[in-house]
C-alpha cells in the first residue's frame, strides 16, 4: 500500500524549533518528488516546500523562506522539515505530499497525501 | 503569491450538477494548464480529484471533470450524491510555486 506517515508535530513555544518527518512505503521514494502542505485550523491549504528526488531543485513559499528547511534521504525512504523562529501563524496541521508521475513527466499535483501531523506554536 | 479565488460556498440537489470557479492571474492558472483540483472530507487528508486542468486520477468518478479558460478554471460535479458534501480546492503550480484556492464548500442538500 502507498503510504505516507508524518510525525513530529507538538506544542512549541514562539521562536522555537521543530523537526516534521514523513516516511514513506509502498512505493520508489527516490524517484518521485515531494512537497509540505499546511492547513491552519479552520482555514484552507497552503503550500509550504517542494524537493526534488534528487534534491536538487528546492522551493520555499515565501512565508517560510529563511525560516523552514526541508530536505529527504531517499536511503531512509524519509522527507523532513526543518522548522526555525517559529511563529504562532505557522500553526497547522503539516501534510506530506507526494507530487505524482506520468509518462510524460511530473504531474505538478500532490496524488498522495499523509494523515498530517499538528504544530501548535503557543506560549 | 496571492490565493486563487474561490466561491466560499456552493450547493446542490442530489441528481443535479454543480460548478466551481477558481480565478487566478497570468502567472498562475493562466500561464501553467497544471491546475488540480482536491476533495476534502472534514478530519481527512485532501485527495487529488483533477490534475493538469482536466485529467482524472484512477479510481476517481468520471462525474467530476474540470476545464480552464484563460485565468480561470473549473471544476463541475455531475449526478451529485449526498458523498460528494465536502471541501473542494484548486490550486495551481506558479513555476517554482504552488498556490491553492481559499476552498469551497459544497453541501448537497
Amino acid at each position: 500500500e502507498v503510504q505516507l506517515v508524518e510525525s513530529g508535530g507538538g506544542l512549541v513555544q514562539p521562536g522555537g524549533s521543530l523537526r516534521l518527518s514523513c516516511a514513506a512505503s509502498g512505493f520508489t521514494f527516490s524517484s518521485y518528488s515531494m512537497n509540505w502542505v499546511r492547513q491552519a485550523p479552520g482555514k484552507g491549504l497552503e503550500w509550504v516546500s517542494y524537493i526534488s528526488s534528487s534534491s536538487s531543485t528546492i522551493y520555499y513559499a515565501d512565508s517560510v523562506k529563511g525560516r523552514f528547511t526541508i530536505s529527504r534521504d531517499n536511503a531512509k525512504n524519509s522527507l523532513y522539515l526543518q522548522m526555525n523562529s517559529l511563529r504562532a501563524e505557522d500553526t497547522a496541521v503539516y501534510y506530506c505530499a507526494r507530487d505524482g508521475i506520468a509518462v510524460a513527466g511530473p504531474l505538478y499535483a500532490f496524488d498522495i497525501w499523509g494523515q498530517g501531523t499538528m504544530v501548535t506554536v503557543s506560549s | 503569491q496571492s490565493a486563487l479565488t474561490q466561491p466560499a460556498s456552493v450547493s446542490g440537489s442530489p441528481g443535479q450538477s454543480i460548478t466551481i470557479s477558481c480565478t487566478g492571474t497570468s502567472s498562475d492558472v493562466g500561464s501553467y494548464n497544471l491546475v488540480s483540483w482536491y476533495q476534502q472530507h472534514p478530519g481527512k487528508a485532501p485527495k487529488l480529484m483533477i490534475y493538469e486542468g482536466s485529467k482524472r486520477p484512477s479510481g476517481v468518478s468520471n462525474r467530476f471533470s474540470g476545464s480552464k479558460s484563460g485565468n480561470t478554471a473549473s471544476l463541475t460535479i455531475s449526478g451529485l450524491q449526498a458523498e460528494d458534501e465536502a471541501d473542494y480546492y484548486c490550486c495551481s503550480y506558479a513555476g517554482s510555486s504552488w498556490v491553492f484556492g481559499g476552498g469551497t464548500k459544497l453541501t448537497v442538500l
